[in-house]
């Protein structure tokens, strides 16, 4: 079946620094999805893409929609404590509507 | 307000008992969603149903029923099948339609503990 892979498995960084991770896919997705998750809590929708190319922004937070469809990435820019959280990445290939996950980025933030 | 719940937040299983866990959601979605969250990984999922009356096994059905009587409500069963049940349960929903992948949009999750 499809697989997400996503990188880093985590992050240690200063507050203030900027973040980057990233999804590849063995399979060609139609939307990637963005997700951050608290401890605790449900999965909260950060950025969705449709579009090959495609680049979005939600604030602080960037991500982009590889040309190959295969890959996305997010950025978050001047990291602050409550970036602190899990970040998942999901892909949908037209399937009925069915998500693949990634396996999550969890971010600590040092103040 | 519009959103989808969950309850209980927590709840405790005794061994080789059933539990049921609710997912309501008043957002007028077509397709809801059962995951499965272990401590340190992904989103795993158990069942997912396109329309009322109607419902299908996702990638860990094994211990696990469901039933979709409403359009608003997606009850999950942990039965005393599943030997792992310990984990963090998701409920998710989204506009059922073609074309591009609907966003999911997930509810706050119920922790269940196997005493």
């Amino acid at each position: 079946g499809q697989q997400l892979n996503q990188s880093p498995q985590s992050m240690f960084i200063q507050e203030g620094e900027d973040v980057s991770m990233n999804c590849t896919s063995s399979s060609i997705f139609n939307t990637w999805l963005w997700y951050k998750q608290d401890p605790g809590e449900g999965p909260v929708l950060l950025i969705a893409l449709y579009k090959a190319g495609e680049l979005t922004s939600n604030g602080r937070l960037t991500a982009q929609f590889g040309i190959t469809r295969k890959d996305s990435f997010l950025n978050i820019s001047a990291s602050i404590p409550s970036d602190v959280g899990i970040y998942f990445c999901a892909g949908s290939n037209n399937a009925g509507n069915m998500l693949t996950f990634g396996g999550g980025t969890r971010l600590m933030v040092k103040p | 307000d519009g959103g989808i719940t969950q309850s209980p937040k927590y709840l405790f299983r005794k061994e080789g008992q059933n539990v049921t866990l609710s997912c309501e959601q008043n957002l007028n979605h077509d397709a809801m969603y059962w995951y499965r969250q272990d401590p340190g990984q992904g989103l795993r999922l158990i069942y997912y149903s396109q329309i009322v009356n109607d419902f299908q096994k996702g990638d860990i059905a094994e211990g696990y029923s469901v039933s979709r009587e409403k359009k608003e409500s997606f009850p999950l069963t942990v039965t005393s099948a599943q030997k792992n049940p310990t984990a963090f349960y998701l409920c998710a929903s989204s506009i059922a339609r073609q074309g591009p992948g609907e966003t999911q949009y997930f509810g706050p999750g119920t922790r269940l503990l196997v005493l």
